[in-house]
């Protein structure tokens, strides 16, 4: 069971440019969810989706950008990274239970 | 306040019982969840109740649930080292689709 697949597992990029996070889903899931975590602050949601071809911002979404073209994709798109967006970012999807990707670690320099 | 608080530090000692406590606001909560999360790793969904239910047990954890107050607490029995980490918990609202999570309790599990 693969479950929440996100990659890339870690990246580094410099202020300026942009990239892609992943998210795949093998549950059939309706919701999926981004969120970023940074140390002490808990978990704050960016975008989510309630199914293929919708979308809406969460608490945070400045700087980001989501599509969900099919229920199993949900990728999060950085364009111009800047050192704030420096973070763990977590994917998930729900149907009763809600489950989490194992996170991608960005590192804005 | 925030919508689902934690304290966000709990000390035991090794075989002793842990309880971690949540607080939510909003009445109309459907799903409430705990998760653990390790250093460098992803969250693990652990246990989750429904809002119709006072207490659910799955081996060593132990949900219960307060509607009247909006108290959550997760049990852990025979705490072993293992079981230090980070613990989240997680509501869903009747109409709404976003979880909202506390900012998590640190828990330390000492020898």
């Amino acid at each position: 069971n693969a479950g929440v697949t996100q990659t890339p597992k870690f990246r580094i990029l410099k202020i300026g440019q942009s990239m892609t996070l992943q998210c795949t889903q093998d549950m059939n899931h309706n919701y999926m969810y981004w969120y970023r975590q940074d140390p002490g602050m808990g978990l704050k949601l960016i975008y989510y989706s309630v199914g293929a071809g919708i979308t809406d911002k969460g608490e945070v979404p400045n700087g980001y950008n989501v599509s969900r073209s099919t229920t199993e994709d949900f990728p999060l798109r950085l364009e111009l990274a800047a050192p704030s967006q420096t973070s763990v970012y977590f994917c998930a999807s729900k149907g009763t239970e809600a489950f989490f990707g194992q996170g991608t670690r960005l590192t804005v320099v | 306040g925030e919508d689902v608080e934690q304290s966000l530090f709990l000390s035991v000692r090794e075989g002793d019982s842990s309880v971690i406590n949540c607080t939510y606001t909003d009445s109309s909560s459907t799903y409430l969840y705990w998760y653990k999360q390790e250093p460098g790793a992803g969250l693990q969904l652990l246990t989750y109740i429904f809002s119709n239910m006072d207490m659910k047990q799955d081996q060593r954890l132990t949900v219960l649930l307060n509607k009247k107050d909006k108290h959550l607490s997760l049990r852990i029995a025979d705490t072993q080292t293992g079981d230090s980490a980070i613990y989240f918990c997680a509501e869903t609202r009747s109409g709404y689709s976003t979880l909202t999570f506390g900012k998590g309790t640190m828990l330390l599990v000492s020898p």
